[in-house]
């Protein structure tokens, strides 16, 4: 069974442009998150989508936005991309259910952001 | 501001050594705590989740127990292996909205020969 897929894993923007980044559930997953990981932080939450409906929502400003798709795959964007959003973009996912299913969540290798 | 701290920071055994984390997290609105073992260039890999006060999870040499009324966490690791070097990551679940986990900054094992 394949496991949590992200790509591109490595990639390098410029200050002002936009990127997206890609995630692909483990089959049968309803629920993916996104988390960010900055040097000297842990595993901050982005957003979770479940059933293509943003259900839950972290503290990031409006440029982190995402969406999922009908076959569950998800996609963030970071717009405007600044120094600071230089970090490894974590994806999870699960097979969702209530919010308080208490499923076991499984992560992606990442997708590594430089903004230079 | 939810709140979930590991102890220690980081710890280095010598191979055979038993040894175990904490992870302290809110006592109130609980649902679900999560256990992770993250290897440096691979992904987190699930190791327990702990829903009920008193549980006890086991995986091999690994075990975790759960104490939710006073919001702690213990990993063990029995008789550690050089393959046992990773950053654990403990991540808390509150109820109503468990999926958005909230995690620890992870205890940093290196197990040497």
């Amino acid at each position: 069974k394949a496991g949590v897929t992200q790509t591109p894993r490595y990639l390098i923007k410029t200050r002002g442009q936009q990127v997206t980044l890609s995630c692909s559930p483990i089959s049968g997953h309803r629920s993916v998150s996104w988390y960010q990981q900055t040097p000297g932080q842990g595993l901050q939450f982005l957003f979770e989508y479940f059933s293509e409906t943003q259900r839950n929502k972290g503290n990031f400003p409006g440029r982190f936005s995402g969406r999922q798709f009908s076959n569950s795959r998800s996609e963030m964007n970071v717009s405007t991309l600044e120094l600071g959003d230089s970090a490894l973009y974590l994806c999870a996912s699960s097979l969702g259910g209530t919010p308080s299913s208490g499923n076991t969540i499984y992560f992606g290798e990442g997708s590594w952001l430089t903004v230079v | 501001i939810l709140n979930v701290e590991q102890s220690p920071q980081s710890l280095h055994v010598q191979e055979g050594d038993s040894t175990n984390f904490t992870c302290s997290f809110p006592s109130s609105n609980f649902y679900a705590l999560h256990w992770y073992r993250w290897e440096t260039a691979k992904s987190p890999e699930a190791l327990f989740v702990m829903t009920l006060n008193g549980d006890e999870k086991k995986k091999g040499r690994i075990s975790a127990t759960l104490n939710t009324k006073e919001g702690y966490s213990y990993l063990y690791i029995k008789g550690s292996q050089p393959e046992d070097s990773a950053t654990y990551l403990c991540a808390f679940g509150k109820a109503g909205t468990a999926s958005k986990l909230t995690f620890g900054t992870g205890t940093r094992l290196q197990v040497t020969l």
